[in-house]
């Protein structure tokens, strides 16, 4: 069974820094998507980013960009010059390919502070 | 463009009864997923709709139930309400299947079951 598992439950980090979020999973398929989902307190979920498993370059969106690295099976976010809005709770999310599935697992969580 | 609404924002209900929440996409989106949030369980996927037809589905008791109409809106059924069932239920709507980016989230339903 597909597993996502986020070790970092909180993390922090200084306004305009960089910081990091790991995200490892588990899988047999070949063809899935990785996700990363920000959701600000009392705010709508976003997704921020989402990862093709087949293309091998890493995605980027603005100030967040990810490590894809599929052999590891780890998919980590990287928030550069970190703003008080990023100060959320950050979901790491897997999905089997194609257009019927029946597999979206997402990790617990890490909830990221931005101290000004 | 108006984004993704949902309602009731709030709802109590008692053990045994059944519930409806109405999720309304983005205008011409035509794809809806729903989402449950617990402190325990996490977020899981529950199940997709698009262009009326369901999918794609989670692992989750037929209990759970929904549907979409010809305007895209969603609505979610859950029976015979169980204690576990309180949590915060998430739609999202896109253009397309899941396939698409373009994926925009609803604040959500928070259900309480007493």
């Amino acid at each position: 069974a597909q597993t996502v598992t986020q070790s970092q439950p909180e993390m922090s980090v200084q306004e305009a820094e960089t910081v990091t979020l790991s995200c490892t999973y588990d899988t047999s398929e070949s063809d899935y998507y990785l996700f990363w989902y920000k959701q600000p307190p009392s705010r709508q979920m976003i997704l921020v980013i989402r990862q093709e498993a087949y293309k091998q370059q890493n995605a980027t969106e603005n100030r967040f960009s990810v490590n894809f690295q599929k052999a590891a099976k780890s998919f980590s976010l990287k928030i550069s010059d970190s703003q008080l809005g990023d100060a959320a709770m950050y979901f790491c999310a897997y999905r089997s390919g194609g257009t019927s599935y029946d597999k979206v697992i997402f990790g617990p969580g890490t909830s990221l502070s931005v101290i000004p | 463009k108006a984004g993704v609404t949902q309602t009731p924002r709030y709802l109590i209900k008692t053990r045994g009864q059944q519930v409806t929440l109405s999720c309304s996409p983005i205008s011409g989106h035509r794809s809806v997923s729903w989402y449950q949030q617990t402190p325990g369980q996490g977020l899981q996927f529950l199940f997709e709709y698009f262009s009326e037809t369901q999918r794609n589905k989670g692992n989750f008791p037929g209990r759970f139930s929904g549907r979409q109409f010809s305007n895209s809106r969603s609505e979610m059924n859950v029976s015979t309400l169980e204690l576990g069932d309180s949590a915060l239920y998430l739609c999202a709507s896109s253009p397309g299947l899941m396939n698409d980016v373009e994926q925009y989230f609803g604040p959500g339903t928070r259900l309480t079951v007493t």
